[in-house]
């Protein structure tokens, strides 16, 4: 079975400065897809950034980016000039295919410090 | 474009009584995935619905029941309500297509359980 684990329970990252947030996966496939979800106190549930296993080129989405190591099976969040606003839950998920269910992992609590 | 929505936003029931809730799809999307949110936990996953049938199930007793209806909205049926099924629930819509789609989640539903 596919796991999905997330080693920081929290972080904290000032405002305007860069923090990165580890992700690892277990799974025997090949081609499947990773999500960072991002999850603030209002409960819902937002697409940060999704990336391709087939595809070598992280994905990048203004200030987020991922570095997507796939023979180590890692997948870490790094965002850049930090804002008040990303102050949330993130999520680490894997899926099979797009549409497949998500497996995710325990989450990171981010903190940005003013 | 309406995004994904669920009812009610909070619930309260006691043990033993059953509960239905409800999510819409975002406009376009045909497939419905169900998670519950444990406090402080990932989501797990519950089922998933397309085309009106239960296409893949997670490991929850048959307590967990849903349908679809044929505009893709969808329920979800708790009996015989336990206090550990107290939990945030997350309705995620999809679109099947080859190569897989993004999950996109509505707002939950809050159930408590006494």
């Amino acid at each position: 079975a596919q796991t999905v684990t997330q080693s920081q329970p929290e972080m904290s990252v000032q405002e305007a400065e860069t923090v990165t947030l580890s992700c690892t996966y277990d799974t025997s496939e090949s081609d499947y897809y990773l999500f960072w979800y991002k999850q603030p106190p209002s409960r819902q549930m937002i697409l940060v950034i999704r990336q391709e296993a087939y595809k070598q080129q992280n994905a990048t989405e203004n200030r987020f980016s991922v570095n997507f190591q796939k023979a180590a099976k890692s997948f870490s969040l790094k965002i850049s000039d930090s804002q008040l606003g990303d102050a949330a839950m993130y999520f680490c998920a894997y899926s099979k295919g797009g549409s497949e269910k998500l497996v995710f992992g325990k989450g990171t609590k981010l903190t940005v410090n003013p | 474009d309406a995004g994904v929505t669920q009812s009610p936003t909070h619930l309260i029931k006691t043990r033993g009584q059953q509960v239905t809730l409800r999510c819409s799809p975002k406009s376009g999307h045909d497939t419905v995935s169900w998670y519950q949110q444990a406090l402080g936990q990932g989501p797990q996953f519950i089922f998933q619905y397309y085309e009106e049938e239960e296409r893949q199930r997670g490991n929850f007793p048959d307590r967990f029941s849903g349908h679809q209806f044929p505009n893709y909205s969808s329920e979800l049926n708790v009996n015989a309500l336990l206090l550990g099924d107290s939990a945030l629930y997350l309705c995620a819509s999809s679109l099947a297509v080859p190569g897989g789609d993004t999950q996109y989640f509505g707002p939950g539903t809050r159930l408590t359980v006494l």
